[in-house]
């Protein structure tokens, strides 16, 4: 497609429970990258992939959250056991290449763990 | 990477040209800049980027002096539609760059009627 595409809108969790975000990059983007907003303009970058091999996994809490991009289907970031302060907005993007590359982001899920 | 220094907040008024500017007083030679828009409760957008001095484009327009210690972003005659987050980015465009983004705290520009 012409556009990132994230699913759900919107997701509610109690503590401990299972999140799972997934993610549509731009059709012929080899690149997905997963940023967390948790404040109004904080970002924090995760995990990248260049198509289904991680890229940089600098940014990933490694204890509670994982994420995947597999062939023919959406890329998909997991936090297990999520806990309150989970609760932000997550973005995923792609781009063609790294680097300098402008990157296309989604529309966002935003995660509430009660 | 280069951190970046912006104001937190700026209000304008709709058909007025907004300059935002940007400090990345340790930018290297390899870095270029970069500026992003964010609208509530939407992902970034990509608005323009360059190198040295001036880039336009459809949207905006980038000054960036010769020492590029610093950045400004242009809005011609602004419209309540304009009212968003303003980040700037500094990337290095080596290979070695793995593209991962830092976002600063932004600009929150209010435009009003």
């Amino acid at each position: 497609g012409e556009e990132v595409a994230q699913t759900p809108k919107h997701l509610v969790r109690g503590e401990g429970q299972k999140a799972k975000l997934y993610c549509a990059p731009i059709k012929g983007h080899s690149y997905v990258f997963w940023y967390q907003q948790v404040l109004k303009n904080e970002f924090k970058f995760l995990i990248s992939f260049q198509n289904e091999n991680v890229f940089d996994e600098t940014g990933m809490p490694k204890e509670r959250f994982s994420a995947k991009c597999l062939p023919n289907s959406p890329c998909s970031l997991e936090i297990q056991a999520t806990k309150l302060e989970d609760s932000a907005v997550y973005f995923c993007a792609s781009s063609q290449s790294p680097g300098v590359e402008t990157q296309y982001f989604g529309p966002g899920t935003r995660l509430l763990v009660l | 990477l280069a951190k970046t220094t912006q104001p937190i907040s700026m209000d304008s008024y709709e058909g007025q040209e907004v300059n935002i500017t940007c400090s990345h007083n340790n930018i290297a030679t390899n870095d270029y800049i970069t500026w992003y828009q964010q609208f509530p409760s939407q992902g970034p957008r990509f608005i323009i980027q360059g190198y040295k001095t001036k880039v336009t484009n459809e949207v905006a327009s980038l000054f960036i002096p010769a020492d590029r210690k610093s950045s400004t972003l242009s809005l011609p005659r602004v419209s309540l539609s304009d009212t968003a987050v303003y980040y700037c980015l500094v990337g290095d465009m080596r290979s070695s760059n793995t593209g991962k983004l830092i976002f600063g705290q932004g600009t929150t520009l209010q435009v009003k009627p």
